[in-house]
């Protein structure tokens, strides 16, 4: 699987968006980029996951770039619940493939 | 909406005691998995049962861990004799574990372990 780098930490004011950037160079045609985030205390929630369209559902946008080397999380509104670990992981589909855990980045969201 | 259940949600032992913690997965789901996560870091798979069979258990340290789940629907996972460095969150996930295809993990509240 594909090895996927994340900023350490990043800070938004509420209600402004959060743009969550990934790097994942060696992404191969298969790999699906896979966004969880970890409240603090709580197990691991699914966000969104794409190949190669860009994705939104209720939580948030997944924006692919098209060489597929890098893609961006979008939460449009950022609000304080949304401060939490946010992990980016790039993973074959199907059963039996492990999702390998990076250290994610730790988002702050502001009032 | 269902969900991935556990517990004990928080557990507290001595070092050599033996502790076991409980997962429920999401009905249906054919794939449970069990993850570790030392604070500050993100989980590690431990061991992945698609239905009652084990299909990864190759980061388990089976010397004091053990994980089962006998009639592929829950799962226990148990560590005998605990040591200090066990301390951590265990998590269980579970998925539908369709071949082929996109299969997203679902992730319960996870257990919290200190071993004194």
């Amino acid at each position: 699987d594909a090895k996927t780098t994340q900023p350490t930490s990043m800070d938004c004011a509420e209600g402004r968006a959060a743009n969550l950037p990934c790097n994942h160079s060696t992404i191969s045609g298969n790999e699906y980029v896979y966004w969880y985030r970890q409240i603090h205390s709580q197990g691991p929630q699914y966000i969104i996951h794409g190949l190669k369209n860009n994705e939104t559902n209720e939580m948030a946008s997944l924006i692919i770039t098209e060489d597929r080397k890098s893609s961006t999380l979008i939460l449009p509104h950022a609000t304080l619940r949304d401060t939490a670990v946010y992990y980016c992981i790039a993973s074959y589909a199907g059963n039996n493939r492990k999702l390998i855990w990076g250290l994610g980045t730790s988002l702050a969201v502001n009032p | 909406e269902a969900e991935v259940a556990q517990s004990p949600r928080y557990k507290i032992t001595e070092k050599s005691q033996a502790v076991a913690f409980w997962c429920d997965p999401i009905s249906g789901h054919a794939t449970l998995y069990w993850y570790r996560q030392i604070l500050g870091q993100g989980p590690e798979l431990l061991v992945q049962f698609q239905d009652e069979s084990v299909v990864d258990d190759s980061q388990l340290p089976k010397d004091r861990f053990s994980a089962e789940r006998l009639k592929g629907v829950d799962s226990t996972l148990k560590i005998q004799p605990a040591e200090l460095g066990d301390s951590a969150m265990y998590l269980c996930a579970s998925s539908l574990g369709l071949a082929g295809r996109t299969d997203t993990q679902y992730f319960g509240p996870g257990t919290r372990l200190t071993v004194l």
